[in-house]
This record gives C-alpha cells, structure tokens and sequence, in this order.
C-alpha cells in the first residue's frame, strides 16, 4: 500500500463555487479524518469517521461544509458556495484501531484550495 | 477544551548540534497522547515521537527524544546530531485517550520551524 492519497493536490475556485476533494485511506484502516490548515498554523480538526458512521464534527464545519464515506473506504469533502476564508491545506488522515492504542494517524499530502 | 502551545515559531541549529523544542498544553484529562510530527516543506506529516501520558519514562525513537513532564503540562522534543534532512515544521500535537468518547482528532500546536544551517 502507497499510504493515504488525496485528489486534487491543488484547486483554484472562483468564490461561490463548489468544490469537493477525495481522500483514500491507507486500505485496513477504519477511521478517516480531515483537517484543516491555514499559513502559518497547525491543523485543525474537522471531522472523523469509523467505518461509514461520522462520529465527530468540529464546530469549525459550517453548514457549507459535508462530508462522506459512503462504504467506509474513501471519503469526499464537499465546501458549497466557497469563500475566501475557505483557502488553506486541507489534510486527510486514516487509522486503525485495530493496532496500538496511540492510534497513530498517518497523513495524506493535502489539498491545496485556493479560492479567488 | 484541550490546547496545545509552541512558543517558537523557528529555531535554527548546526549541523551535528542538539536543539530543544518547546511545547505545553492544557487538559483536565489526566489520560492522554501526545504526538509530535514533522512536516518537511511541500510533503506530508509524518509521526516522529508519541509519549502515553500514563508512562513515566520518556520515549526515546533514535536521534529524537522527549522531555515529558506532566504536572507542568510539558512536552519537549530533543534532535540530538541535527541533520539537514531535519530541517522542517515541527508540530505538537495531543489526543484524547478516551476510547469511543469520539474526541479522536489531535489538537496540534502552531507549529516551529526548524533550520539546519550547514
């Protein structure tokens, strides 16, 4: 296995536009997350999944924020009507829990969304 | 809520030098994770060092240890023999050892970048 990928790696929107990112997990693993990263900062968490169930939402996901993983193997992160605070790396991450209690989450390279 | 702090946004260190980066964090758990990761420019965050907060010992992985203390709500990273290939964002990061409570995300610091000068 090749590790977590996300699609695109980079996307330019015009504000207003939809837009919306896959991210594959490393393949034994059943929890997925996605996180959000500005310039300058670290990430921040937006939402997590076991399996296909999404167990936790940040309260940084706003309403135009959805997000999937319809048969708990990949999942997609829709943002409706962008904005330009929408412009940041938004990373994804998968685990297992089925290892070592640390969970550790391994990362994806990120997609880079730039809303003009 | 959980936070996380790093109060050197860049550091910079020799080559073959030992440098110390700085992290507190705020919790009323008394169980938890604490992670750091490395995020070289324009590739992916990968884990370098995790301490459980139950064990008292500091983890040790190779040329990176940690300086854990929890009363003081400390977690520090040490590169002993810095290598270029060290140069990069530095991120603490924290998790809940709480199973199922679904406070699964890490809460990750801002970040320090870390320079190896030649």
């Amino acid at each position: 296995d090749t590790g977590v990928s996300q699609d695109p790696r980079h996307k330019i929107t015009k504000r207003g536009q939809n837009v919306t990112f896959r991210c594959d997990p490393i393949s034994e693993h059943n929890r997925l997350y996605w996180y959000r990263q500005t310039l300058g900062q670290g990430p921040e968490f937006l939402t997590y999944f076991q399996n296909e169930a999404q167990l936790e939402k940040s309260r940084l996901l706003s309403d135009r924020f959805s997000a999937e993983r319809p048969k708990g193997s990949f999942s997609t992160l829709e943002i409706q009507r962008t904005e330009q605070g929408d412009s940041a790396m938004y990373l994804c991450a998968s685990s297992s829990d089925r290892t070592s209690g640390y969970n550790e989450q391994f990362f994806g390279p990120g997609t880079r969304l730039t809303v003009l | 809520a959980q936070t996380v702090t790093q109060s050197q946004p860049e550091m910079s260190v020799q080559e073959a030098e030992t440098v110390t980066l700085s992290c507190t964090y705020d919790t009323s758990e008394s169980d938890y994770y604490l992670f750091w990761y490395k995020q070289p420019p324009s590739r992916q965050m990968i884990l370098v060092i995790r301490q459980e907060a139950y064990k008292q010992q500091n983890a040790t992985e190779n040329r990176f240890s940690v300086n854990f203390q929890k009363a003081a709500k400390s977690f520090s990273l040490k590169i002993s023999d810095s290598q270029l290939g060290d140069a990069a964002m530095y991120f603490c990061a924290y998790r809940s050892a709480i199973l199922g409570g679904g406070a699964d995300g890490l809460t990750f610091g801002k970040g320090t970048h870390l320079i190896i000068q030649p």
